[in-house]
């Protein structure tokens, strides 16, 4: 099974909200991803976790703010956001220690910030 | 600098008409090759992963060829399901951080 869930699949949010995006795995990958897709884009990493800690932030601002709660669940808190941040959050896992190895995505959150 | 450049940007295809697109790539320390499908609004779909220059791989209409330089993504009696944009990415020696191509957007018509 190589499947990624993230929740929820669709978020509106006002530019004053505090929301969270969900994701969840069970390959046993203790690597975790975040990514963010605009239209017509290829994903743009955002950050990365290995064994439940953070190992690669990508100078996101800190309205974002991860969590990996476990090896299975990945979290990003959300708040202040712009209008800009709207798009496709995606989520994904892999191997850790293995050069090379598949990232798995998940369905991704529309996000819609207004 | 590590690059992905994807060719060509859009293509369509007749049902039935075979075709390659082409991920062309410089990195340096290639660790793996990889080949999405991404649907419109979902997620990227993994497809292949390929290591070494002269590896192969096959799915269905789908066979995927590595060098050291490129990569083909040849696609073989296409059907309007296989409609989708094709990504590649290459991972290099930054550990985790995959270099992704812009995409091609393939349109297969009935």
């Amino acid at each position: 099974d190589t499947e990624v869930t993230q929740t929820p699949k669709h978020l509106v949010m006002g530019m004053t909200n505090k929301k969270s995006l969900k994701c969840e795995q069970h390959m046993g990958h203790r690597a975790m991803y975040w990514y963010k897709q605009k239209a017509k884009k290829p994903p743009e990493l955002m950050f990365v976790y290995s064994y439940e800690k953070l190992s690669i932030n990508e100078s996101v601002p800190s309205r974002f703010s991860p969590e990996c709660p476990n090896s299975s669940l990945l979290n990003l808190h959300l708040h202040a956001l712009q209008p800009e941040d709207s798009a496709l959050y995606l989520c994904a896992s892999s191997e850790v220690g293995h050069p090379g190895g598949t990232q798995y995505f998940g369905p991704g959150t529309r996000l819609t910030v207004l | 600098e590590d690059q992905v450049t994807q060719s060509p940007e859009a293509l369509r295809l007749q049902e039935g008409e075979s075709s390659s697109l082409n991920c062309s790539y410089t990195v340096s320390g290639l660790r793996g090759l990889f080949w999405y499908r991404q649907d419109p609004g979902k997620g990227p779909e993994f497809l292949f992963t390929l290591y070494s220059a002269g590896e192969e791989k096959e799915k269905e209409r789908l066979k995927a060829t590595l060098t050291k330089k490129e990569s083909f993504l040849h696609i073989t009696a296409p059907k309007p399901e296989d409609s989708a944009t094709y990504l590649c990415a290459v991972e290099g020696d930054s550990n985790y951080q995959l270099i992704w191509g812009a995409g091609t957007k393939l349109i297969i018509k009935p």
